[in-house]
């Protein structure tokens, strides 16, 4: 299968930005994604970007995307406790029928 | 809106036992698949099917079973529960993979544990 590569642990203060990482495998997939993993709960599609685009910008969440080293990152501006959980990158190849998900980033936020 | 639902929310098995994972969605979606989450491995896809009808093995699929009778449900079987199968499994489900924008959205998950 496809390797999606992230960081296992992430901690940053309250109020700081937080930039996670993600390399993926895969130059034909059309879209990457970010799934947000709150305890307990399942993933939840927190923002998408497509592969014709350098960059997305939704409220506090920026995604960049650089083709050439295949390398996806997203960050997230003013840091809240709330933004504590487990983030996972994601590509869908053109081919084939499968998503390949990273291994998952905790992200802890300290008060 | 119930999107994906999945059922039991818990369950403990015995080595050897067998049960049935239910997963059901109402958006119509044509794409539906199994992961499995455990600890530092991310996600694994178990089965997949892309319609009714169609089912395919994906990364983890051995011991277990699908199948895909309906565009709403897409059961996962468990034949012979073993201790390695101790998990928490997600059923997803999505429009399509391959024409444009079709990003996931994911059942609460079910933790299963076989002592």
């Amino acid at each position: 299968g496809e390797d999606v590569e992230q960081s296992l642990f992430l901690s940053v203060r309250e109020g700081d930005s937080s930039v996670i990482n993600c390399t993926y495998t895969d130059s034909s997939s059309t879209y990457l994604y970010w799934y947000k993993q709150e305890p307990g709960a399942g993933l939840q599609l927190l923002t998408y970007i497509f592969s014709n685009m350098d960059m997305k910008q939704d409220q506090r969440l920026t995604v960049l995307l650089n083709k050439k080293d295949k390398h996806l990152s997203l960050r997230i501006a003013d840091t809240q406790t709330g933004d504590s959980a487990i983030y996972f990158c994601a590509e869908s190849p053109n081919t084939g029928n499968q998503f390949y998900f990273g291994t998952g980033t905790s992200l802890t936020v300290i008060p | 809106n119930a999107g994906v639902t999945q059922t039991p929310k818990f369950q403990v098995l015995k080595t050897g036992q067998s049960m049935t994972l239910q997963c059901a969605q109402d958006m119509n979606h044509e794409y539906m698949s199994w992961y499995r989450q455990d600890p530092g491995m991310g996600l694994r896809l178990i089965h997949y099917s892309v319609g009714a009808g169609i089912t395919d093995q994906g990364e983890v699929p051995n011991g277990y079973n699908v199948s895909r009778s309906t565009t709403e449900d897409f059961p996962l079987r468990l034949l012979s529960a073993a201790p390695s199968q101790t998990s928490v499994y997600f059923c997803a489900s999505s429009w399509s993979h391959n024409t444009g924008y079709s990003g996931y959205t994911f059942g609460s998950g079910t933790r299963l544990t076989v002592v």
